[in-house]
């Protein structure tokens, strides 16, 4: 059974860059129906897709947070990665990894998720 | 980007029916998703595809779709369906690599 776990610092300081990684487990990252998110929920708030990326390295982001956010992958140690700069307190959120089956479109395994705090 | 408009709270008596709906001109296009959240949890799938259920979800959970609005119908609420609930769908102005989340709504089981 497939699995997702976020790792990461879970304290940034202001201006720095957010780095999170989420290591897939019981399955291949390399499936060509799937693609891989990251989604993030302020606390108290709601969900907010940030981006997502297939196995061959396609990325799309979210346009209101596209200038800050790069996603990669690494299939040789089946995880993918975010990286969110200039971060502010704005940004404090629970981070999420999770699968994205295109056929269906569902996303249809998630991580427990990560708290990252954005504070000097 | 386009957005998925959900009432931010509804409340249900315990074993009534109640209806969750999500508006949003990119329901047009795309299917909706529907996930349930229950507090310090992840959220997990309920519905996909506008009227599909995973294995494992219970059968008084069912979703329909007409026009721009989607709809996640719980019938015979339960006092553990009280959560949050989230819509989600292709984001038609992302050419459909994109995805947007609708703002939630907040279930009240009473």
């Amino acid at each position: 059974q497939m699995q997702l776990q976020e790792s990461g610092p879970g304290l940034v300081k202001p201006s720095e860059t957010l780095s999170l990684t989420c290591t897939v487990s019981g399955g291949s990252i390399s499936r060509r129906n799937n693609y891989w998110g990251w989604i993030r929920q302020p606390p108290g708030k709601g969900l907010e897709w940030i981006g997502s990326i297939y196995y061959s390295g396609s990325a799309y982001y979210n346009p209101s947070l596209k200038s800050r956010v790069s996603i990669s992958v690494d299939t040789s140690k089946n995880q993918f990665a975010l990286k969110l700069s200039s971060v502010t307190a704005a940004d404090t959120a629970v981070f999420y990894c999770a699968r994205v089956e295109t056929a269906p479109d569902v996303f249809d395994i998630w991580g427990q998720g990560t708290m990252v705090t954005v504070s000097s | 980007s386009s957005e998925l408009t959900q009432d931010p709270a509804v409340s249900v008596a315990l074993g009534q029916t109640v209806r969750i709906t999500c508006q949003g001109d990119s329901l047009r296009t795309y299917y909706a998703g529907w996930y349930q959240q229950k507090p310090g949890q992840a959220p997990v799938v309920v519905i996909f595809d506008n009227t599909k259920r995973p294995s494992g979800i219970p059968d008084r959970f069912s979703g329909s779709s007409s026009g721009d609005t989607a709809s996640l119908t719980i019938t015979g609420a339960r006092a553990e369906d009280e959560a949050d609930y989230y819509c989600n769908c292709r984001d038609i102005s992302g050419n459909g690599n994109h995805w947007v989340f609708g703002g939630g709504t907040k279930l009240t089981v009473l």
